[in-house]
């Protein structure tokens, strides 16, 4: 069945440091594909989405494209900030469905 | 304008009591979705409502667990003679209409305790 597989955390980086989070998938078809984030004593929010192969979505800084020939949507920041620190999650709508898969979510903290 | 909101933020229970949880969506959102996350985890898919449709259930983990969504709004959660192991926090997310690019907008959920 489908399924999404984030990278584990922990992971603490230094301010100004670059970050990636890795996030690969099976699936069937080409679904649309989601970063969340959960910032700390907040609720999930949208941080960036790609619907197709090849695009790339953006949002604060934060990248991720769409690979289809790797079936990844890695999450990255040339430059993470203290206000990064967050979980974030990778997820996607499976096999035509609405029962949206998310990963088991990648804490980052960045120290100042 | 308003988020989605929950209701009551935390639930402590005893072992084999009902409890029923709310959602308040975003006003004019068709979609609404409920998520357990438990400790350590990520969001498990329980229940999905779309409009005035028959919801998908298929992610209730068994029949102690259902939902209802009236007048395709307020949605409530209820779980009949609670288990320890269904201490998580519930939560709950609109969006917009049938699109599966749609943004989902979560609410604080609600950590249940059961005892």
């Amino acid at each position: 069945g489908d399924s999404v597989t984030q990278m584990e955390g922990p992971v603490t980086l230094s301010e100004e440091a670059c970050l990636t989070i890795n996030c690969t998938y099976t699936a069937t078809g080409y679904p649309s594909l989601f970063w969340y984030v959960q910032y700390p004593g907040e609720g999930l929010q949208l941080l960036l989405k790609a619907t197709k192969a090849d695009d790339k979505g953006s949002n604060k800084g934060f990248e991720a494209t769409y690979r289809k020939e790797t079936t990844s949507f890695h999450l990255e920041k040339g430059s993470v900030q203290v206000s990064d620190s967050a979980v974030y999650f990778c997820a996607l709508p499976p096999g035509g469905t609405y029962k949206y898969i998310f990963g088991t979510g990648t804490r980052l903290k960045v120290l100042a | 304008g308003a988020g989605v909101s929950q209701s009551p933020s935390n639930k402590v229970t005893e072992k084999g009591k009902d409890v029923e949880l709310r959602c308040d969506p975003i006003s004019g959102h068709t979609a609404l979705y409920w998520y357990r996350q438990s400790l350590g985890q990520g969001l498990e898919f329980l229940i999905y409502f779309q409009g005035n449709s028959a919801p998908d259930k298929s992610g209730l983990p068994s029949d102690r667990f259902s939902a209802e969504r009236t007048g395709g709004s307020v949605s409530t959660l209820t779980i009949q003679r609670t288990q320890q192991e269904d201490s998580a926090v519930y939560l709950c997310a609109s969006s917009q209409g049938a699109d599966r690019t749609d943004t989902q907008y979560f609410g604080p959920g609600t950590r249940l305790t059961v005892l």
